[in-house]
């Protein structure tokens, strides 16, 4: 079975320092992996994707991440973070080589940017 | 665009009482996802459809929960009768098909029962 790991509840980071937010993944094929972000009384947001090719992809907001595939990651990262990016992120997998196509979100990290 | 739309945004029910959702995704798209979202974790899948086919409802609970896409289009999520634990947001969701798309998301209803 799918899983995704968030390990961290909650990431705290101080205005214009970089910032990490964690994923690690188990699937059995190859993974389709994402990150989604969500506002308070929002519905998920798309952020970026990895399905094949370049390990590093740039997603909105100035957002990028890392696949690294012996780790099983996909962190999330941005270089510079904004107040604005405070909010709730969410990794998520699915298997792209033939197995189950439900998406699996893992259970969210909160980010808070402070001034 | 026009995004995903869904309703009603809030709904307050007794326990054993039924509630239905309703959703209609971005035009287009031809696969539609119900999720199920409770405090503090993430979005949980209950059913998904391709046009008005059922793809994957094995996380659904079948006793209590039904959903429909009869045209392909809207949808409907029904829960009849609710439990305490139903108490989320149900979260509607589309993409235009293909597994590696992104998705794109409704608004989401808060349900509380009470």
């Amino acid at each position: 079975a799918q899983s995704v790991a968030q390990p961290e509840d909650q990431v705290n980071v101080a205005e214009g320092n970089p910032l990490t937010v964690k994923c690690t993944y188990s699937v059995s094929g190859n993974p389709y992996l994402f990150w989604y972000v969500q506002y308070p009384n929002r519905g998920l947001q798309f952020l970026l994707k990895y399905i094949t090719g370049d390990n590093l992809v740039k997603g909105s907001y100035g957002f990028e991440a890392e696949f690294n595939k012996s780790q099983t990651s996909f962190h999330l990262k941005k270089p510079s973070a904004l107040v604005s990016d405070s909010a709730l992120y969410f990794c998520a997998v699915r298997d792209g080589t033939g197995g189950s196509y439900i998406p699996t979100f893992g259970r969210g990290t909160s980010l808070i940017v402070h001034p | 665009e026009a995004g995903v739309a869904q309703s009603p945004r809030y709904k307050i029910i007794e326990k054993r009482q039924s509630v239905a959702f309703w959703c209609n995704p971005i035009s287009g798209h031809a696969t539609l996802y119900w999720y199920q979202q409770i405090l503090g974790q993430g979005p949980k899948l209950l059913i998904q459809f391709q046009n008005n086919g059922v793809v994957d409802d094995s996380q659904l609970p079948k006793d209590r929960f039904s959903a429909e896409r009869l045209k392909g289009v809207d949808s409907t999520l029904k829960i009849q009768p609710a439990k305490l634990e139903d108490s989320a947001v149900y979260l509607c969701a589309s993409t235009e098909g293909s597994s590696y798309n992104e998705q794109f998301f409704g608004p989401g209803t808060r349900l509380t029962v009470l």
